[in-house]
């Protein structure tokens, strides 16, 4: 199966920093998800990217397929930024693989204030 | 606002004991999985169900099973809760058959088992 690969498993930050998180993936994919989960536990749907670059506020990814990697970029970072932010990836181009999304071990956010 | 609703938010149970927890939603989505996620670890699907079609993980034990009477509702029941079934356990939801499939969860039971 795919293999996931999540860096830097965990970043310390100030408020107000920026950070980039980074996720490779071992083979093609056309299904790519970055979610954030809060510390009560809840997962946030934050981008579908299985190509090309999204912003939505202070957050933006771009994922390059040819090159097998995904980049998640959090600007100005808050408190509320806190969390476990993962990868999750599927190639269901064969029609039998659907929901199958292959997960990362995640980044372990903490943001100081 | 349309949502993923789970319940309880915290479930303790007796070693043993049956267990049922559960899932709606207001999305009308066709999909809707399980997902079991231990400390620190990524979530692991467990089951899904396309429609009515039931669909389960290979490495998923015979322990647990799900319902899924209408659109709205899943149910995931542990027949007999271990101690390593302490877990989080997510519900999840997605819209199949068009070309995006994007899932969105819910916020999770917290079961214990003692």
């Amino acid at each position: 199966g795919i293999q996931v690969e999540q860096s830097p498993p965990d970043l310390i930050l100030q408020e107000g920093a920026n950070s980039t998180l980074r996720c490779n993936f071992s083979d093609s994919v056309n299904n790519l998800q970055w979610f954030h989960q809060n510390p009560w536990g809840q997962l946030i749907n934050l981008f579908y990217i299985p190509s090309g670059t999204k912003q939505n506020g202070r957050l933006s990814a771009t994922t390059v397929a040819t090159e097998r990697y995904s980049l998640l970029y959090i600007s100005s970072s808050q408190t509320t930024d806190s969390g476990v932010y993962f990868c999750a990836v599927l190639n269901n181009a064969g029609g039998t693989s659907y929901g199958k999304l292959t997960f990362g071990q995640g980044t372990i956010l903490t943001v100081h204030p | 606002d349309a949502m993923v609703i789970q319940n309880p938010r915290y479930q303790v149970t007796q070693f043993g004991k049956p267990v049922t927890l559960s899932c709606s939603q207001t999305l009308n989505h066709n999909v809707m999985y399980w997902y079991q996620q231990k400390s620190s670890q990524a979530p692991k699907l467990l089951f899904h169900y396309y429609d009515k079609d039931f669909n389960n993980e290979a490495d998923t034990p015979d322990n647990f099973q799900s319902r899924r009477p209408n659109t709205s509702f899943c149910f995931l029941d542990i027949r007999s809760p271990g101690l390593g079934d302490a877990a989080m356990y997510l519900c999840a939801t997605s819209i199949r058959g068009g070309t995006v499939e994007k899932l969105f969860f819910g916020s999770g039971t917290q079961l214990s088992v003692l």
